[in-house]
């Protein structure tokens, strides 16, 4: 089956900064790709997506990227903020509307905006 | 009100003990999930339902069982709970009209389960 390899698991930065989290996933048939950001006491919830026939995608300060001969995608984060502190977790699936077993998850990154 | 509803939000229950996690939605999604998110883990696949008639095992189905009541039900049942079950459980549902390659799954705020 897949397999979400997600670095690293805990990231600090200074507000403003950038930062940046890696995946890689092994089956290459893998088509979409979601990141999800997880607040205290919450459920995941979708922040990006992008699927295999995209390279890049932006929302704002968010951005995806995608390198499926590598078999690696990384999200982008720009001019951090406070409320940007929150575990992310990385996701692949093999697609068929949410996937056909659904979601293979990264273990997730804390990330910790400092002031 | 919330779209993906869990109840209970935490459980304290002893080892042998039958519980039931249940999940209700009203985004009228045909497609429900469990998950459960153990520290430094991330989410697992627990089971999965296409539709009322359709269930499916995920990555770590052992010592579950699960029940589709109704298009908007879904529910996780530990027939004999063990420790190691303690964990954070997630209902998550989503829409295969989305689009063919993926979409969105919206989580439930979850449900802390503790087995002593």
């Amino acid at each position: 089956g897949e397999n979400v390899e997600q670095h690293p698991s805990t990231l600090s930065v200074q507000e403003g900064d950038s930062a940046v989290i890696k995946c890689t996933y092994s089956d290459s048939a893998s088509n979409y790709f979601p990141w999800y950001k997880q607040e205290l006491g919450k459920g995941p919830q979708l922040i990006i997506d992008i699927r295999s026939n995209v390279g890049e995608k932006k929302d704002q300060r968010i951005a995806v990227t995608l390198n499926k001969t590598a078999k690696h995608f990384s999200l982008h984060i720009t001019e951090t903020q406070p409320e940007d502190s929150a575990v992310y977790f990385c996701a692949a699936s093999l697609g068929s509307g949410g996937g056909a077993d659904g979601l293979t998850f990264g273990k997730g990154t804390h990330l910790i905006i400092q002031p | 009100d919330a779209d993906v509803t869990q109840t209970p939000r935490n459980r304290i229950t002893k080892t042998g003990k039958r519980i039931m996690l249940e999940c209700s939605q009203t985004k009228g999604h045909d497609r429900m999930y469990w998950y459960r998110q153990d520290p430094g883990l991330g989410l697992r696949l627990i089971y999965y339902s296409f539709d009322v008639k359709d269930i499916n095992k995920g990555e770590i189905s052992d010592g579950y069982s699960v029940s589709r009541q109704a298009q908007a039900k879904f529910s996780l049942s530990l027939e004999s709970a063990i420790p190691n079950q303690t964990a954070l459980y997630f209902c998550a549902t989503s829409d295969p009209a989305g689009g063919p390659q993926g979409n969105e799954q919206f989580f439930g705020p979850g449900t802390r389960l503790t087995v002593l």
